[in-house]
């Protein structure tokens, strides 16, 4: 079935440091992916998302681009701040005939950004 | 913004009692959904709902489990005997049409003693 696999965590940078997280799926057909961002006692929130291959996700300088060939979604962002210290997740939603399905999530990655 | 707002955030349970969480989803979405995620492990799909009825379910949703959209606004997750292995986060999210983001709710703990 449609799976997401996601680096482990956690991952511990210094602020200003480029960050990446490393995010690859298994889905049949053609699935739309997400990164969500769950700071500490909150909710999921979604971060970006992607819906067709060589598509970027974009926000609040968070980056991630839908790699068809390598089965990737990788997270980035060029220069971390503390406020960043989240746990991130990747995820996918199966496209049935253009609506989507239920979302299937990694494990989540920690990150840590230390001042 | 509008919210997904979630109650309580902590349920205590001993094992064997019945519980209900409760989810109020953003006011004018159609699609509402449960997941849950045990500690150190993945957020897992439970169960779908729309036009007030089960769309999906998951293998995890069991004869123990149910949901309810009661009147126009709430919609509750009740485990009718938990046992030690309910104890998770449980999360509600919603969405005003399938082909978009769902957004989610802080979540319930929920422990099962």
């Amino acid at each position: 079935g449609d799976s997401v696999t996601q680096m482990e965590g956690p991952v511990t940078l210094s602020e200003e440091a480029f960050l990446t997280i490393n995010c690859t799926y298994t889905a049949t057909g053609y699935p739309s992916l997400f990164w969500y961002v769950q700071y500490p006692g909150e909710g999921l929130q979604l971060l970006l998302k992607a819906t067709k291959a060589d598509d970027k996700g974009s926000n609040k300088g968070f980056e991630a681009t839908y790699r068809k060939e390598t089965t990737s979604f990788h997270l980035e962002k060029g220069s971390v701040q503390v406020s960043d210290s989240a746990v991130y997740f990747c995820a996918l939603s199966p496209n049935y005939g253009g609506s989507q399905g239920n979302l299937i999530f990694g494990k989540g990655t920690k990150l840590s950004v230390k001042p | 913004e509008p919210e997904v707002t979630q109650t309580p955030s902590h349920q205590v349970t001993q094992m064997g009692q019945e519980v209900i969480l409760r989810c109020v989803p953003i006011s004018n979405h159609l699609y509402f959904y449960w997941y849950r995620q045990i500690l150190g492990q993945k957020v897992e799909f439970l169960v779908s709902f729309y036009n007030n009825e089960i769309s999906e379910k998951s293998e995890i949703f069991d004869d123990q489990f149910s949901v309810e959209r009661p009147d126009g606004s709430n919609f509750t997750l009740k485990i009718r005997s938990t046992k030690l292995e309910d104890s998770a986060m449980y999360f509600c999210a919603s969405v005003q049409r399938d082909n978009q983001p769902q957004h989610f709710g802080d979540g319930t703990r929920l422990s099962i003693l």
